[in-house]
């Protein structure tokens, strides 16, 4: 099983500032992550697929890279309604999907 | 706009059954892969099963293979899960989930359903 570990755990930040989430994978999944945002009693909603591209209708401030072990989504302006937990998810070796454990961003 | 909408949750007592549903609207049910996500309270998620837009090809987490089925009926635009033998590790809320590639699946989800929640509990 690949192990997703997102840090920090708890990011807490002010509107208008740069956020910097990382996913770091157990072994290599080439460009096969997603990025995922939920909101307290919401379903989560796809931000990036393939560890760049963003997802339909997201906002140009949400960004992903990397590949390999090492990714990172950035929010460049933090928006009120961004605070909330973000989840990074593989598909490298399907049907064996695993999810990082969260981070949480939090003004 | 899409909609995915599960129900059948409830609680359950351990080793009893339950099967969840998912309509789906808003898009050609029968192109895209489907699958179930679950999320145990004030946990993250764990994928559980997928079933390809033909319903020919299914995969189980292994946390739950031989004792929950995923299914479909295309002809209904609904998606089901077939859980049997449930466990107090089964807790959860159990989302379903759109592929976003038609045909062969891609694994990732672009749609999500609000969750049905399921306990299992004596």
């Amino acid at each position: 099983e690949i192990v997703l570990t997102q840090s920090p755990a708890t990011l807490s930040l002010s509107p208008g500032e740069r956020a910097t989430l990382s996913c770091r994978a157990s072994q290599s999944v080439s460009s096969y992550l997603a990025w995922y945002q939920q909101k307290p009693g919401q379903a989560p909603r796809l931000l990036i697929y393939g560890a760049s591209n963003r997802a339909t209708g997201i906002p140009a401030r949400f960004s992903g890279s990397g590949s390999g072990t090492d990714f990172t989504l950035t929010i460049s302006s933090l928006e009120p309604e961004d605070f909330a937990v973000y989840y990074c998810q593989q598909r490298s070796n399907w049907p064996l999907i695993t999810f990082g454990q969260g981070t949480r961003l939090e003004i | 706009q899409v909609q995915l909408v599960e129900s059948g949750g409830g609680v359950v007592q351990p080793g009893r059954s339950l099967r969840l549903s998912c309509v789906a609207s808003g898009f050609t049910f029968s192109s895209n892969g489907m699958h179930w996500v679950r999320q145990a309270p004030g946990k993250g998620l764990e994928w559980v099963a997928v079933i390809s837009n033909d319903g020919r090809d299914k995969h189980h987490a292994d946390s739950v293979r031989g004792r929950f089925t995923i299914s479909r009926d295309n002809s209904k635009n609904t998606l089901y899960l077939q859980m049997n033998s449930l466990r107090a590790e089964d807790t959860a809320v159990y989302y379903c989930a759109k592929d976003r590639q038609k045909a062969a699946a891609d694994y990732y989800f672009d749609y999500w359903g609000q969750g049905t929640p399921v306990t299992v509990s004596s």
